[in-house]
């Protein structure tokens, strides 16, 4: 079957653009982790969403940083204005409830 | 606070056996997990604790002490392809399943 995708697997942006990265998580998982991971750091926990509503926002850093998931599946994280310090690979995973979570191949964003 | 505390570099032998300890300072428990991250990929699941005591899996075995905030991850019989990062992970601040990551091992197996 088929696992957790993202797309782009790269995008290279400049300083003060917007930016969307989507996740697809495998189907029937109802709950749907965001995480951002810099290089030699384990994954950063931003959000998570259990069915359409996010269930956690907490580790969004700012208000810059926004993720919908609209029909309980693909869910897109949106950053606005980006800077050079968003530069990370973005990882999504997903679960069903409360099972392990399974990741996708990651997001990796360059800010120049 | 909330703390996830484990080594950042092991070396070990191929065919020896290696320990990586994880501690953890958390307001709210449900669930211990090891990942492994080959350098450029994504973490995959390796085992769960949310009991005390030992959980094996093959090469993998892995140890909780809800009491002491401690787990290790034990692999047996290492090859060289289990050369990775291993992440420790607790999931579970109260009314939340959101899981906290520890900054991981770099193992690394030589010949």
């Amino acid at each position: 079957g088929a696992g957790v995708s993202q797309t782009p697997s790269n995008k290279v942006t400049e300083k003060g653009k917007y930016v969307e990265l989507r996740c697809d998580p495998i189907s029937g998982h109802t709950a749907l982790y965001w995480y951002r991971q810099s290089l030699g750091q384990g994954p950063e926990f931003l959000i998570y969403f259990q069915g359409t509503g996010a269930a956690d926002d907490s580790g969004l850093p700012n208000d810059r940083f926004f993720a919908v998931r609209p029909e309980g599946s693909v869910s897109t994280l949106k950053i606005q204005r980006t800077e050079r310090g968003d530069s990370a690979v973005y990882l999504c995973a997903s679960s069903r409830s409360t099972d392990t979570q399974y990741f996708g191949p990651g997001t990796r964003l360059t800010v120049l | 606070g909330q703390n996830i505390d484990q080594p950042t570099e092991m070396t070990a032998t191929e065919g020896a056996i290696v320990q990586i300890n994880c501690t953890y300072q958390t307001s709210g428990f449900n669930g211990l997990f090891w990942y492994q991250q080959h350098a450029g990929e994504a973490p995959t699941f390796l085992s769960y604790n949310v009991l005390d005591g030992l959980e094996e899996k093959g090469r993998f075995s892995s140890f909780l002490s809800r009491s002491k905030g401690y787990s290790y991850l034990l692999l047996k019989e290492l090859q060289m392809k289990d050369s990775a990062s291993y992440l420790c992970a607790v999931r579970g601040w109260p009314g939340t399943y959101k899981y906290i990551f520890g900054t991981g091992t770099r193992l690394k197996v030589l010949a």
